[in-house]
């Protein structure tokens, strides 16, 4: 099964709004990390947060941890129609090597 | 001053034919990446290369070999293609470390098999 999946996998909102997109997974990490995707790109590193961490900003993303319920946020304030993009989390799972991605959230921002 | 190219960003082709796709890196990475996106947008890992060296070969068909001639590049080749190898092929890089900190993605290949 696939480890990771993003809530909700579409999403659309009116430029200006806040949106917010939600991961869940189901096992121990150690990190977990966002990525965006624009269509037809490559993906793009935009936040990593550490599991002893709650909560952590960059610009106007926001993301939370939490470790209890084994689930992150990515809240980006004040959307941008150049914001629109599928925005994936990414975990290493347990002992595993590799960067395991969710499904993904597509954002549609509308201007 | 591209950090992960991969080269052809498109590719076409029949049922069994052989093709292949480039990745190089410039960032001095010493791991590199294939990844598989389908037509869902779902991204599964294929391959892991650190320093030249294997180390994770998921679970795909022996059609599909990497090789990896130094560590900046990262090749895939495959051989006697189905229409189920259509999808777009990402090549990805990350420091020391390995992927506990973040990928470097290419722009990706799309490959559609007819």
């Amino acid at each position: 099964s696939q480890q990771g999946e993003e809530d909700p996998q579409a999403l659309s909102i009116q430029e200006g709004e806040n949106a917010t997109m939600n991961c869940s997974y189901k096992t121990s990490i150690n990190n977990l990390q966002w990525y965006r995707q624009n269509s037809g790109r490559g993906l793009v590193h935009l936040i990593l947060i550490r599991s002893n961490e709650r909560e952590k900003h960059s610009g106007r993303l926001r993301v939370t941890l939490d470790t209890s319920k084994k689930s992150s946020s990515l809240l980006i304030t004040a959307s941008r129609a150049a914001d629109t993009a599928s925005y994936f989390c990414a975990t290493i799972l347990g002992s595993a090597r590799q960067l395991t991605f969710g499904s993904g959230t597509q954002l549609t921002v509308l201007p | 001053d591209t950090a992960v190219s991969q080269t052809p960003k498109y590719l076409v082709t029949q049922m069994g034919n052989d093709k292949s796709i480039k990745c190089e890196q410039n960032l001095g990475h010493d791991t590199m990446y294939w990844y598989k996106q389908d037509s869902k947008k779902f991204l599964k890992i294929m391959f892991s290369y650190n320093n030249k060296e294997l180390i994770i070969n998921e679970t795909v068909p022996n059609r599909f070999s990497p090789k990896s001639p130094d560590k900046a590049h990262l090749n895939l080749h495959i051989n006697s293609l189905e229409l189920g190898d259509s999808a777009v092929y990402f090549c990805a890089s990350s420091p020391p470390g390995g992927a506990s900190g973040e990928l470097f993605f290419g722009e990706g290949s799309r490959l559609t098999v007819l």
